[in-house]
């Protein structure tokens, strides 16, 4: 069963735009969301992250949006560029303190075009 | 600060052999820690976990067991491997109270 949905599958931008990618959840008790970035033969690396008290959260070029009320939160990476080629995953967690886990979209493939 | 090491980064293996991936952390004690497998494109799958040494909890039945012999190392294996255990193995560690996840560099297995 897949708990957390992320799309789209793929992304080609040119350098400069927008790239948005999509998560949706089902699972009302997630109170965490992550986003990670994995480069080519790399492990993932925590991106930035919210929690559902707030809607929005700016990291630099990097801002997650967040609708509680439709259980879906998404990545926006700002003037995008090639450096920003890479998989991210978005993730949900949930769980009492010492025993929370994550559960992991199936990611999405950034291509930034120069 | 903290690190994780996790070897070896690369392994082919004949189907069933055994198999033993190692990830140990240091700069922490107690963390939690993790085994993860990523199949070519797609997401990341939790296949153990581990709040202590000898704790150890299965999210997926398979092929492969996990142990944690001590509280810094965690050991995956296999005795038999599979052609569907070929994937991308990640051990992570987490701090007890806190759900940020730190990756490995990952092992890439390839059975044959």
């Amino acid at each position: 069963q897949q708990q957390v949905k992320q799309s789209p599958q793929s992304l080609i931008v040119q350098k400069g735009g927008i790239s948005i990618i999509n998560c949706a959840y089902e699972n009302t008790a997630f109170d965490y969301f992550p986003w990670y970035q994995q480069f080519p033969g790399k492990g993932p690396a925590l991106l930035i992250a919210i929690r559902p008290d707030v809607s929005e959260k700016k990291e630099g070029r990097f801002t997650i949006s967040f609708n509680k009320s439709a259980k879906q939160f998404s990545l926006h990476i700002m003037d995008s560029q090639p450096g920003d080629s890479a998989t991210y995953f978005c993730a949900a967690a949930s769980g009492d303190t010492g025993r929370r886990a994550l559960t992991f979209g199936s990611g999405t493939r950034l291509q930034v075009q120069p | 600060s903290q690190t994780i090491h996790q070897w070896p980064a690369t392994l082919v293996q004949p189907v069933g052999s055994p198999l033993s991936l190692e990830c140990t952390v240091e700069g922490t004690s107690n963390p939690n820690l993790y085994w993860y497998r990523q199949a070519a494109g797609r997401g990341l799958q939790l296949l153990f976990y581990s709040v202590g040494i000898g704790q150890i909890s299965s999210e997926v039945p398979q092929n492969l067991s996990a142990s944690r012999p001590q509280d810094r190392q965690f050991i995956l294996s296999s005795k038999k491997l599979l052609l569907s255990d070929s994937g991308f193995y990640l051990c992570a560690w987490s701090l007890r109270t806190n759900e940020k996840l730190f990756f490995g560099s990952g092992t890439q297995l390839s059975v044959l």
